[in-house]
């Protein structure tokens, strides 16, 4: 079974700032898959980033970065330059190699609020 | 816009209605998939198809029923449905069931009355 946890219902930054959001993950499979999704106000689940289990760099797209740190099974989620339009909900994701790995299993999500 | 789109936005029924939710995607993608997110809870994956066959369906109640008439296309059809159905309905689709991305539609936010 795979787990996500993010342990930040809420979050807030100061325009501008860059903001850490946290992810941790647990999974039994030998690789897997590392998302992060931006849900809108208007429903939309929007792709940000990927990150595999044996890449060796950690992703960037972006302003977006993924601070990927196998042995704690952490992928945090790092937005640099924070934007008014970055208020949003934020998932992490993961999608395993063993059976059934179509599925993603998403974590409960973080509300990001962006100040002007 | 992703390519994915989801009609109606919102839906009001009551426990008695039957109703359709419906997803078209214009990726020419392979895999379509049914999400719901409750209030404050992780999205649950419901069920997964794949070129049109159902893959996937992790223990859904059987009032909600789906339905992948073509690749494009993906419904789900409601009836007798609960309260606590109340949620938000997110279709996706992907190249292919292992592909590593999925684009999601815009949801159909649902309340039973």
């Amino acid at each position: 079974a795979q787990k996500i946890t993010q342990t930040q219902p809420g979050m807030f930054v100061q325009e501008k700032e860059a903001v850490t959001l946290d992810c941790t993950y647990d999974t039994s499979d030998p690789s897997y898959g590392l998302f992060w999704y931006k849900q809108p106000s208007s429903g939309e689940m929007i792709f940000l980033i990927y990150q595999g289990s044996y890449d060796q760099q950690n992703a960037t797209e972006g302003r977006y970065s993924l601070n990927f740190q196998k042995a704690r099974k952490s992928a945090n989620l790092v937005i640099s330059a924070s934007q008014l339009g970055d208020s949003a909900m934020y998932f992490c994701a993961m999608r395993g190699s063993g059976a059934g790995s179509y599925q993603l299993t998403f974590g409960k999500g973080t509300k990001l609020s962006v100040i002007p | 816009e992703t390519g994915v789109t989801q009609t109606p936005r919102h839906l009001v029924m009551g426990m008695t209605n039957k109703k359709s939710l419906k997803c078209e995607q214009h990726l020419g993608h392979n895999a379509m998939y049914w999400y719901k997110q409750s209030a404050k809870k992780p999205l649950e994956l419901m069920f997964v198809y794949s070129l049109e066959e159902r893959v996937e369906n992790n223990s859904v109640p059987s009032r909600f029923s789906p339905e992948c008439p073509n690749s494009s296309h993906l419904f789900l059809h409601l009836h007798t449905l609960q309260p606590e159905d109340s949620a938000l309905y997110l279709c996706a689709s992907s190249q292919a069931v292992t592909s590593l991305r999925e684009y999601f539609g815009a949801g159909t936010r649902l309340s039973v009355l």
